[in-house]
């Protein structure tokens, strides 16, 4: 079965600084990542993914995560952090030769606040 | 805005009640994801359907249904409602469903059984 873990519930960062909201994952195969963010009454609007290829994937916003194998992570980061990026932030796996397919697992979600 | 529409935003109802929700995926989607998202259950997934036909499914109770109508909308039926079944429900749609496609979510329904 595949799952995702987002070890930190929140992550507080001064604004201007890198900020990294940190994912891992486990999967049968060869997963697929994405990285969605949940502003207040909103939707949940897709920044990423890794799918396969480079391990440094950029997505919308300044945003960019590093998909490393070994350490089963998919870590989310962005150069510098802007009080607009204060959110609620989602990884989920897709696990393309398991069972769940089609399905999304999503963590639990870590609340990014950027401190003015 | 992604493309993907539901309806009623908020729904407020009783316990033993029956509720719809519908969706509405981006145009020339052919799979409609339904998600709950709670605060003691996160968000998961509930049920995919394809072109009509119904893919995968999740922790969907057997008190809930859905269904993927010709012009490719999809409702969720939620009947005899309990107090835990207060949530927001997503609609997600993407072009077919496989490979790395990106899921499209909708703007939720927020609902509350009193």
């Amino acid at each position: 079965a595949q799952s995702v873990a987002q070890p930190e519930d929140q992550v507080n960062v001064a604004e201007g600084n890198p900020l990294t909201v940190k994912c891992t994952y486990s999967v049968s195969g060869n997963p697929y990542l994405f990285w969605y963010v949940q502003y207040p009454n909103r939707g949940l609007q897709f920044l990423l993914k890794y799918i396969t290829g480079d391990n440094l994937v950029k997505g919308s916003y300044g945003f960019e995560a590093e998909f490393n194998k070994s350490q089963t992570s998919f870590h989310l980061k962005k150069p510098s952090a802007l009080v607009s990026d204060s959110a609620l932030y989602f990884c989920a796996v897709r696990d393309p030769a398991g069972a769940g397919s089609y399905q999304l697992t999503f963590g639990k979600g870590t609340k990014l606040s950027v401190i003015p | 805005d992604s493309g993907v529409t539901q309806t009623p935003k908020h729904l407020i109802t009783a316990t033993g009640q029956r509720v719809t929700l519908r969706c509405s995926p981006r145009s020339g989607d052919l799979s409609v994801y339904w998600y709950q998202q709670s605060l003691d259950q996160g968000l998961q997934f509930l049920i995919q359907y394809y072109n009509g036909e119904e893919r995968a499914k999740g922790n969907i109770l057997e008190r809930f249904s859905a269904q993927q109508f010709p012009d490719l909308h999809s409702e969720l039926n939620l009947s005899s409602l309990e107090l835990g079944d207060s949530a927001l429900y997503f609609c997600a749609s993407s072009v077919v469903g496989g490979g790395g496609e990106t899921q499209y979510f909708g703007p939720g329904t927020r609902l509350l059984v009193l």
